[in-house]
């Protein structure tokens, strides 16, 4: 099952303007990353945040955490026709010993030239 | 190699036949991992290896699905008696575990699997 929501599911803007796509989750973690998806292709690692942080940034990305709401955003500035992917967040929960990652259903970016 | 190998890209199944799905991990990554990505989905979590031990196969949808990696590096998935909802693409990722929250996945480009 997946751990996360993501919203929206689908987004459109003009190349230039910034996008923010956010995540839900259910469970207590030790991280949460966000991955890319170019179509028919796998995914990409972009930035992990620790549960213990609550901003982070990497070039034009940036991510907060809250925990007490059990919610993440992903900001990308001035946006590129490149970013036109999915974006995923992921979550590694608390079991000891036990990295797998439970994946949010994801975000459709589109950007306009 | 330099990233996470998968193959074949691409298999077309008869429904009722065995498929094999092979990943080759990132050498020297201890971790590794299968996911199942339905079109428009986020991947599911199937499997998850570190080395050769199989530490967690809760996600494997049922007893049709079996997957093995007996030397810590290779991983096969096995389908048996596929159907046709066992269409979708099947990922690969490894990691090189160290300490906790270090945990960034490295995925392959996946392989799809159409069952007629």
């Amino acid at each position: 099952s997946q751990q996360g929501e993501e919203d929206p599911q689908a987004l459109s803007i003009q190349e230039g303007e910034n996008a923010t796509m956010n995540c839900s989750y259910k469970t207590s973690i030790n991280n949460l990353q966000w991955y890319r998806q170019n179509s028919g292709r796998g995914l990409v690692h972009l930035i992990l945040i620790r549960s213990n942080e609550r901003e982070k940034h990497s070039g034009r990305l940036r991510v907060t955490l809250d925990t007490s709401k059990k919610s993440s955003s992903l900001l990308i500035t001035a946006s590129r026709a490149a970013d036109t992917a999915s974006y995923f967040c992921a979550t590694e929960g608390t079991n000891f010993g036990n990295e797998k990652l439970t994946f949010g259903t994801g975000t459709r970016l589109t950007i306009i030239p | 190699g330099a990233g996470v190998s998968q193959s074949p890209r691409y298999k077309v199944a008869k429904r009722g036949q065995d498929v094999a799905l092979r990943c080759d991990p990132i050498s020297g990554h201890v971790s590794l991992f299968w996911y199942q990505q339905a079109l428009g989905q986020g991947p599911e979590f199937l499997t998850y290896f570190q080395n050769e031990a199989q530490l967690d196969k809760s996600g494997l949808p049922s007893d049709r699905f079996f997957a093995e990696r007996p030397e810590g590096s290779v991983s096969t998935l096995k389908i048996q008696r596929t159907q046709q909802e066992d269409s979708a693409v099947y990922l690969c990722a490894s990691s090189f575990p160290g300490t906790l929250n270090t945990g960034e996945l490295f995925f392959g480009e996946g392989s799809r699997l159409t069952v007629l």
